[in-house]
């Protein structure tokens, strides 16, 4: 069963940083990775899907990198900006073998401070 | 992007009642719809997914009895929670997708309360 670690679980920094965020997970066995953010009470937004096939995947500042053999992803946000305060969660698929439901971690919780 | 929504937002209901959740895929048909839970400070947790026209797939520890899952037509998956108790508070959140490679598009969820 697939099993998802973010660090740090949260983080608060000053605005116009440049910011890393971890995910680690068990199964490497994954055709792609999301990461998504969560707004408090409400539902999820998805940020980048990176295939298996790529490294990298980017999105205006934000970029998304997948090691799968070493079970890491990674989220960059570059300028960070206080509408950027949110919970950040990676999510690889489920079991990890080809099942389609997706296995979240507790994310990371980050506070951009203006 | 594609837009999910789910009705209703927000449900209190007394305990023993049943409760049904709508999610809706408004701009695109979702091949594949799945139900999440998320209770105050965990992980969404993956309660079961559905096909349009077969039955459910649920998560080990999910009753299917209990959480009812119709996915009638290609927009449309509904949840119902049958004789709700307490403990079934909690904040549901549909997800949709079109093809295995692509991203899944969530609702904005629906919190719970059993009194």
């Amino acid at each position: 069963k697939q099993e998802v670690t973010q660090i740090p679980a949260a983080l608060s920094v000053p605005e116009g940083e440049n910011l890393v965020l971890n995910c680690s997970f068990t199964d490497s066995a994954i055709y792609n990775l999301q990461w998504f953010r969560q707004d408090p009470g409400k539902g999820l937004t998805s940020l980048l899907l990176i295939q298996s096939s790529q490294r990298e995947q980017t999105s205006g500042r934000l970029n998304a990198s997948l090691d799968k053999s070493s079970g890491r992803s990674t989220l960059y946000i570059a300028a960070s900006q206080p509408g950027d305060s949110a919970t950040y969660l990676c999510a690889p698929p489920y079991s990890g073998g080809g099942a389609d439901g997706l296995t979240f971690g507790k994310g990371t919780h980050l506070i951009i401070q203006p | 992007g594609a837009v999910v929504s789910q009705h209703p937002s927000r449900v209190i209901c007394k305990s023993g009642t049943s409760v049904k959740i709508e999610c809706r895929s408004l701009d695109f048909q979702a091949t594949t719809m799945f139900w999440y839970r998320q209770f105050p400070k965990q992980s969404l947790m993956l309660m079961a997914t559905s096909n349009e026209g077969s039955k459910a797939t649920y998560e080990q520890g999910v009753e299917k009895d209990k959480f009812l899952i119709n996915h009638a037509s290609l927009t449309l998956s509904t949840l119902t929670v049958t004789s709700a108790h307490p403990e079934d508070s909690s904040f549901y959140i549909c997800s949709c997708k079109r093809t295995s490679l692509e991203t899944q598009y969530f609702g904005p969820g629906t919190r719970l309360l059993v009194l």
